[in-house]
Formats: C-alpha cells, structure tokens, sequence
C-alpha cells in the first residue's frame, strides 16, 4: 500500500512566522505535489516535482516555495504566513505522470 | 485555462436511494478523469477513466466518461450512511505546460441520512 505522510495534522501559526509542511512518501514515486483545499474551490496546486531537487509552479505558488532534497521528501513553505493562508494542505505523490496519484492526511493550517 | 465544474454542489438522500453525480471539463489536450472519495481526511482513489476505458465499476459505484459530451458521470446505487463524503473530480491534461498536473472540480458533497 502506498503510504504518504504529513507532519502534522493541525497547526496554529501567527501572521509573519515561517511555516514547513513536511510530506513523506515511501513508494518510491517520481512525482510529488502540494494542493490546498478550500470550500467551494476544490484542490488547487501549488507546486509540484517530478524529480529530486526538481520543482514547477503550480496554479498558486504566490506566497509558498517548495524543496525536494530526497526523492521520498517534499518539502512546503511558507516565508511569512498570512491570514488568507489558512487551509488544509494535501500532498499527494504519483509513480509517474498520468497515473493515479495518492494524498496525505493533510494538514489543517489556521493563521492568525 | 483548464477548468473541471462538478454538480451538485451538495446533495442530501436516504439510505437505499441512488445518486447520479456529474463532472464536466474543457482541457486542452484531455488524457483521463479520475474520481475521488474524500471523508474526513485524504481523498482515497476511486476510478480512472480514459479514451480505452470509458467505464468502470466496483460494487455499487460505477463511472462513465463521455468524451463527446466532456463530462462524466458517478452512480452510486443503493447509498449507504458510509458513501457520506466529499466527492471530487479531477482531469489529467497530456499536452503543454499543463502535462501531467490534475485539475480538480470544486466537489460533491454527498450526505447519507439512514
């Protein structure tokens, strides 16, 4: 069974502060991605990877940046946290383009 | 630009009633549509569905791609408190700058009551 991971479940940052969500999946896939999810807005993407120290923008990067050292590891951060960045965050990884991909619990983010 | 729109936004029904969900797509170089199950943590993989494989079943779900139409259909037949969940689309583009990214529908809210 594929198994990705996310360090946290639920996380209270202030305004300003910098934020790391860590994504960990352990089957070997290629590509990794990082989706924040809003009602009314499905998953929007936020960047993704398709090989170590590779990264592409997604459909709202503005405000996030990404790291991919380790190929079972994507990294998301956020420089300087604001209100309008509370969400959930999934991060989902796929052996290879076009197939299925597979999420993470998420992370519950609330700034404030 | 790609754009995925699911309906219903929500829908409410009884155990034993059967649901007809629907997702609609303009890509640009369409390569398949996936269904999700999201409950109350990661959407769980459902079906899969491209120019060779236009329907797929398991149990009482099922899924049918029109690609002339652009769209997709969910059923799901006999509902169960358990099919209580977010449901959402989500189409895979070939070509471009899009390659291989999904692109999700806002989602189905589906709410089962016994």
């Amino acid at each position: 069974d594929v198994k990705v991971t996310q360090s946290s479940r639920y996380l209270v940052k202030r305004t300003g502060e910098k934020v790391f969500l860590e994504c960990v999946q352990d089957m070997d896939h290629e590509n990794m991605f990082w989706y924040r999810q809003d009602p009314g807005l499905g998953l929007r993407l936020i960047y993704f990877s398709y090989d170590v120290k590779m990264k592409e923008k997604g459909d709202i990067p503005e405000g996030y940046s990404v790291s991919r050292e380790k190929k079972e590891r994507f990294s998301l951060i956020l420089e300087s946290a604001s209100t309008n960045q509370t969400s959930m965050y999934l991060c989902a990884s796929s052996l290879r383009w076009g197939n299925e991909q597979y999420f993470g619990p998420g992370t519950r983010l609330t700034v404030t | 630009e790609d754009k995925v729109v699911q309906s219903p936004l929500s829908l409410v029904v009884h155990e034993g009633d059967t649901v007809t969900l629907n997702c609609s797509y303009e890509v640009t170089n369409f390569r398949s549509l996936l269904w999700y199950k999201q409950e109350k943590k990661a959407p769980t993989f459902l079906f899969m569905l491209t120019s060779s494989g236009i329907e797929k079943k398991s149990g009482r779900l099922s899924s049918i791609l029109d690609k002339k139409e652009l769209s997709s259909i969910l059923n799901i037949t006999a509902t169960q408190t358990g099919d209580s969940a977010i449901y959402l689309c989500a189409v895979n583009n070939a070509g471009g700058t899009s390659y291989g990214k999904l692109t999700f529908g806002q989602g189905t809210i589906l709410t089962v009551h016994p």
